[in-house]
């Protein structure tokens, strides 16, 4: 299995609604990484995930909540986001120095009305 | 963190090929270059990496000078669907590290 599988692929919520984003491996890889895209600009980075264990937040606002269970698992709770937030999440993992580089699921369309 | 600059957009025909060219003036000794492709609405895809001279694969060349301040990635004989955003990266690669996208080439080919 070399891929990053991310559901669900299309999500529509409310403001006052709380879901959650899934991204799941199983290349063993031991960090695992959340960006968030806007339409015509580059994949901004969110959150890292080494070893379980939360490295860097790129001062994401709370209304976003990483959880990484195991480590073959990322989840992204969302609470009382607003329509700004709609874009592309991505999800992505590596290995040390792989030469495939970081590996990137196909992301959730996210739109929030 | 060395910082990436790239032409925003190129054209290019079908049967050509195409050299992107980047700068990373601030490349750190233990930084790699890696390009990635992106179509509308999916995740980046991995194309090639390299740290010195030249590195080819089966879909791309990647030719990097002396001083590696700059990169340039090399797509032989277009085809339309290589009509993408290409980006380029530079980092250590370490587990846990981060990887930042710059602003990417948006490359159109045409028949």
């Amino acid at each position: 299995d070399t891929e990053v599988t991310q559901t669900p692929k299309h999500l529509v919520m409310g403001m006052t609604n709380k879901k959650s984003l899934k991204c799941e491996q199983h290349m063993g890889h031991r960090a695992m990484y959340w960006y968030k895209q806007k339409a015509k600009k580059p994949p901004e980075l969110m959150f890292v995930y080494s070893y379980e264990k939360l490295s860097i937040n790129e001062s994401v606002p709370s209304r976003f909540s990483p959880e990484c269970p195991n480590s073959s698992l990322l989840n992204l709770h969302l609470h009382a986001l607003q329509p700004e937030d709609s874009a592309l999440y991505l999800c992505a993992s590596t290995n040390t120095r792989t030469v495939n580089g970081y590996t990137f699921g196909s992301g959730t369309r996210l739109t929030v009305v | 963190l060395a910082k990436t600059t790239q032409p925003i957009s190129m054209d290019s025909y079908e049967g050509q090929e195409v050299n992107i060219t980047c700068s990373h003036n601030n490349i750190a000794t233990n930084d790699y270059i890696t390009w990635y492709q992106q179509f509308p609405s999916q995740g980046p895809r991995f194309i090639i990496q390299g740290y010195k001279t030249k590195v080819t694969n089966e879909v791309a060349s990647l030719f990097i000078p002396a001083d590696r301040k700059s990169s340039t990635l090399s797509l032989p004989r277009v085809s339309l669907s290589d009509t993408a955003v290409y980006y380029c990266l530079v980092g250590d690669g370490n587990q846990g590290g981060k990887l930042i996208f710059g602003q990417g080439t948006e490359l159109s080919v045409k028949p």
